[in-house]
């Protein structure tokens, strides 16, 4: 039972231009949102996140967008460069029920940016 | 600081070999966390830590085990390895209290024949 879905699972886009990365869950105990990007040979590393209470959070070029009622999130990155070509991950946690920060991982959307 | 090491980076074991993979944080974080990713999939959490003396197990805890006897290091220990624990392995670590990121090391990959 998958509680994150990114159900492309690959996206390609042309430098310059806005990517769109999106991200469904299911279990509404989750109100922590938060998406990495993944490297191949490397470690995920934290890219941005979103609390439940806000339906926005921006950090440079790179914008996370939730949705509550849709249960949906998306990652828009404008403009593309090249170096965004990664796999990111979509997560999510539940700050309630004893969770102790764990997350919930979606299977990843590799990005590729052609310049 | 180093951030999340990890040691092997790379190994090959044969069925029923043990091994322990090796995780250290310089960063004095508390929470400490075990991933697996095998290919096309998501990270699933195997054993997780929020303290030194303190684990749990996470979604994936079977064929693995865990301990923590300082707030730096979090080994996981693969007894009597199976094909099916051919995976890349993260290790990764988080703040105490409100802060949600967890920060990952670079990974073992592991593959058991």
């Amino acid at each position: 039972d998958q509680q994150v879905k990114q159900n492309s699972p690959s996206l390609s886009v042309q430098e310059g231009r806005i990517s769109i990365l999106n991200c469904d869950y299911t279990n509404s105990m989750f109100d922590y949102f938060l998406w990495y990007k993944k490297y191949p040979a490397e470690g995920p590393t934290f890219l941005i996140s979103i609390s439940s209470i806000k339906d926005k959070n921006e950090d440079g070029r790179f914008t996370v967008f939730l949705n509550k009622s849709a249960k949906h999130l998306s990652l828009h990155i404008v403009p593309s460069q090249p170096g965004d070509s990664a796999v990111y991950f979509c997560a999510a946690s539940a700050s309630s029920g004893g969770s102790n920060y764990k997350l919930t991982f979606g299977k990843g959307t590799l990005l590729t940016v052609n310049p | 600081n180093a951030g999340v090491t990890q040691t092997p980076k790379f190994r090959i074991l044969k069925i029923g070999q043990s091994m322990t993979l090796q995780c250290t944080q310089d960063m004095n974080h508390n929470y400490m966390y075990w991933y697996r990713q095998d290919p096309g999939m998501g990270l699933k959490l195997i054993y997780y830590s929020v303290g030194a003396g303190i684990t749990d197990k996470g979604e994936v805890p079977n064929g693995y085990n865990v301990s923590r006897s300082t707030t730096e290091d979090f080994p996981l220990r693969l007894e009597l390895a199976a094909p099916s624990q051919t995976s890349v392995y993260f290790c990764a670590s988080k703040y105490s209290g409100g802060f949600w990121e967890q920060y990952f090391g670079p990974g073992t990959r592991l593959t058991v024949t």
